[in-house]
């Protein structure tokens, strides 16, 4: 069990520019899941794969935003036009069933 | 709407001492209540986790919780704190029909020698 791994773990990126992470689970894992984390604040849910479909999105997940999960292994997240106020540390967990989410150690966008 | 209110945004005790940080949630059903811990630069780790059964439950690096539905609280305690307990502390939620953890707004405790 190596873990959720995410990448990159830091970006920084101008205003407007579009960025991607990409999100590793656990092997076996079956559900995905991305959270969005700003400084003070537990972590607020994005969007949730099981296998390659996407089943749920947050209404925080703008036009703007976009993820993919194919062949329901590794999953991106992609950001256009980026503003500040994307600007958080974007989280990537994986569990098995209905059991505990497995979280990666984030990927924190900084948009100048 | 399913949410979990943590109400202390920060404590500090001194090692040695007991701990206990507060969760409230609401939900319209029983949710399943987890605790994660998070380091500076590290990922969010499971504490414990309350699915069904003995309100009572252990965890990891010597926490429990107490599952009190009467009071819609699934506080997290600990009897003697370390050094290296110092970090934030969150409680989430999840309902039977959605996958997502609402979490709180965290806690964070910082520990005097």
């Amino acid at each position: 069990d190596t873990g959720v791994s995410q990448d990159p773990r830091h970006k920084i990126t101008k205003r407007g520019q579009n960025v991607t992470f990409r999100c590793d689970p656990i092997s076996e894992h079956n559900r995905l899941y991305w959270y969005r984390q700003t400084l003070g604040q537990g972590p607020e849910f994005l969007t949730y794969f099981q296998n390659e479909a996407q089943l749920e999105k947050s209404r925080l997940l703008s036009d703007r935003f976009s993820a993919e999960r194919p062949k329901g292994s590794f999953s991106t997240l992609e950001i256009q036009r980026t503003e500040q106020g994307d600007s958080a540390m974007y989280l990537c967990a994986s569990s098995l069933s209905r059991d505990e989410q497995f979280f990666g150690p984030g990927t924190r966008l900084t948009v100048l | 709407a399913q949410s979990v209110t943590q109400p202390d945004i920060h404590i500090t005790v001194s090692e040695g001492a007991s701990l206990e940080l507060r969760c409230n949630y609401s939900y319209g059903a029983t949710p399943y209540l987890f605790w994660y811990v998070q380091s500076p630069g590290q990922g969010l780790q499971l504490l414990l986790k309350y699915f069904s059964g003995d309100t009572l439950v252990q965890g990891i690096k010597g926490f429990e919780a107490e599952f009190k539905r009467s009071q819609s609280s699934f506080n997290l305690r600990k009897p003697s704190v370390h050094w290296s307990d110092a970090a934030e502390y969150f409680c989430a939620g999840g309902g039977t029909g959605r996958r997502a953890l609402t979490f709180g707004s965290g806690t964070r405790l910082q520990v005097q020698p």
